[in-house]
């Protein structure tokens, strides 16, 4: 089955650490996103890439970092500088060709810093 | 720049009963319109969509919307709800030519037996 996988479900860190969290998608989709759900927030949106070795940073990157080397791959990084990490992290991809806003979202990653 | 509105952030409804969530937009040039729903602990599904042509878009579950351009408004409303459908549902906005989805903060529907 096609789909996107996020692992762990949940990660627990110490504050001052860098954590990755695990993007993988087998949709053969160009796009890829990386957002932040905190709750009556919504969904804010920190990185996004359009294709292979290309990313842009969306609303709130400060703290993160991302890389995108593979197409199927995503990994999104929590910087020692990101103030309040504790969030629940979600991942999405799309298509170009039907992009029209059509993401496709992962099961998320509940990140808690202590 | 784009903004999107969901007017109440939580909805208590009886089994059966009819619910509508209100969202309201902002935005310069042409969008496309989206519901998305989220079970607990979970990632997001598409509801359903408005990309352009009727007004009235209707999606899975029995949901449907409708897009008012006047009142820069995509309400979602569903006839008589089930308690399954207790989750939190999102409003989305993209721009016609544009790549990003801007959320709005959410609606938490609780379906009461």
């Amino acid at each position: 089955d096609g789909g996107i996988t996020q692992s762990p479900k949940y990660l627990f860190r110490k504050e001052g650490q860098n954590v990755t969290l695990s993007c993988e998608q087998n949709l053969n989709h160009d796009a890829m996103y990386w957002y932040r759900q905190d709750p009556g927030q919504g969904l804010r949106l920190i990185y996004y890439s359009q294709i292979v070795n290309d990313f842009q940073k969306g609303d709130i990157a400060e703290g993160y970092s991302v890389s995108r080397e593979k197409k199927e791959s995503f990994p999104l990084t929590v910087t020692s500088a990101q103030k309040n990490p504790t969030a629940f992290y979600l991942c999405a991809s799309s298509s170009p060709g039907r992009f029209r806003g059509e993401q496709y979202f992962g099961p998320g990653t509940r990140l808690t810093v202590t | 720049a784009q903004s999107v509105t969901q007017l109440d952030s939580q909805v208590p409804v009886f089994e059966e009963a009819p619910v509508e969530l209100r969202c309201n937009y902002s935005s310069s040039v042409s969008v496309y319109l989206f519901w998305y729903v989220q079970y607990p602990n979970q990632g997001l599904q598409l509801l359903l969509k408005y990309l352009s042509g009727s007004t009235l878009v209707k999606g899975i579950n029995g949901f449907e919307a409708e897009f008012n351009k006047s009142q820069t408004s995509f309400h979602l409303r569903k006839p008589s709800v089930h308690i399954s459908d207790t989750a939190e549902y999102f409003c989305a906005v993209s721009q016609a030519a544009g790549n990003k989805l801007t959320f709005g903060g959410g609606t938490r529907v609780l379906v009461k037996p």
